[in-house]
């Protein structure tokens, strides 16, 4: 299966400011994507990262907010813009198909203070 | 899976014992069916999955069942040691194509030494 890196770990960040996380996979992948998991739940999907077009989002989640961009098949980076504390969560990049597995990177932890 | 609970649901057990955890699915179309464990700090780890043309998959020490009739799934730990102590989420998979994941609530395991 894949191997994914992403990074930062972990980040403490002021509120009205921005972070970018970022995700590396080892090998070309077709389906990649962005969840949140909020403290003590599941995951939840963000959006779907596609590769040289914009990013489908799904519902109560939008563009101007997480901002995701997709310039080839082994890298993603997912935007939390203006961030408020109910944005902190922990957020973590995916690829998903039957060829490389339905693999988790190690997870963003952002807190907004 | 079901969507988001506030809480997760904890299940303690003694260490040696097995352990059995539960989730219920909503769609009954979905086709595929995850497991994984997430650890504190972590990201999910997959443990072992199964088609919806499958009732039991058996791995190392791990079991899951598949109950189409009543849309549910089961986890069964065999001989569990401290390193099972973890938070267990269900996935399920409605389309191939997208390869879009639905989780579980979650349920904590606690291994008691």
């Amino acid at each position: 299966s894949a191997v994914i890196s992403q990074k930062p770990s972990r980040d403490i960040c002021q509120r009205g400011t921005s972070l970018t996380i970022q995700c590396q996979v080892d090998s070309q992948v077709t389906m990649m994507f962005w969840y949140r998991q909020q403290p003590g739940q599941s995951l939840t999907l963000i959006a779907t990262a596609n590769q040289g077009s914009e990013a489908t989002y799904e519902s109560g989640f939008v563009i101007d907010k997480f901002p995701i961009s997709r310039p080839n098949l082994t890298f993603s980076t997912l935007t939390v813009s203006n961030m408020s504390p109910e944005d902190s969560s922990i957020y973590l990049c995916s690829v998903a198909g039957f060829n490389y597995g339905y693999t988790f990177g190690s997870g963003t932890r952002l807190t907004v203070v | 899976g079901e969507s988001v609970g506030l809480h997760l649901p904890t299940l303690s057990v003694q260490e040696g014992d097995n352990s059995i955890i539960n989730c219920a699915y909503s769609n009954s179309a979905s086709d595929y069916f995850i497991w994984y464990k997430q650890e504190s700090g972590k990201g999910p780890q997959f443990i072992i999955d199964i088609r919806s043309n499958m009732d039991k998959r058996q791995g190392q020490r791990v079991t899951v069942l598949l109950n189409k009739t009543v849309k549910h799934l089961s986890l069964q730990i065999a001989a569990t040691q401290p390193g099972d102590s973890a938070v267990y989420f269900c996935a399920d998979l409605f389309n191939f194509g997208n390869e879009k994941l639905t989780f579980g609530t979650g349920t904590r395991l606690t291994i008691i030494p």
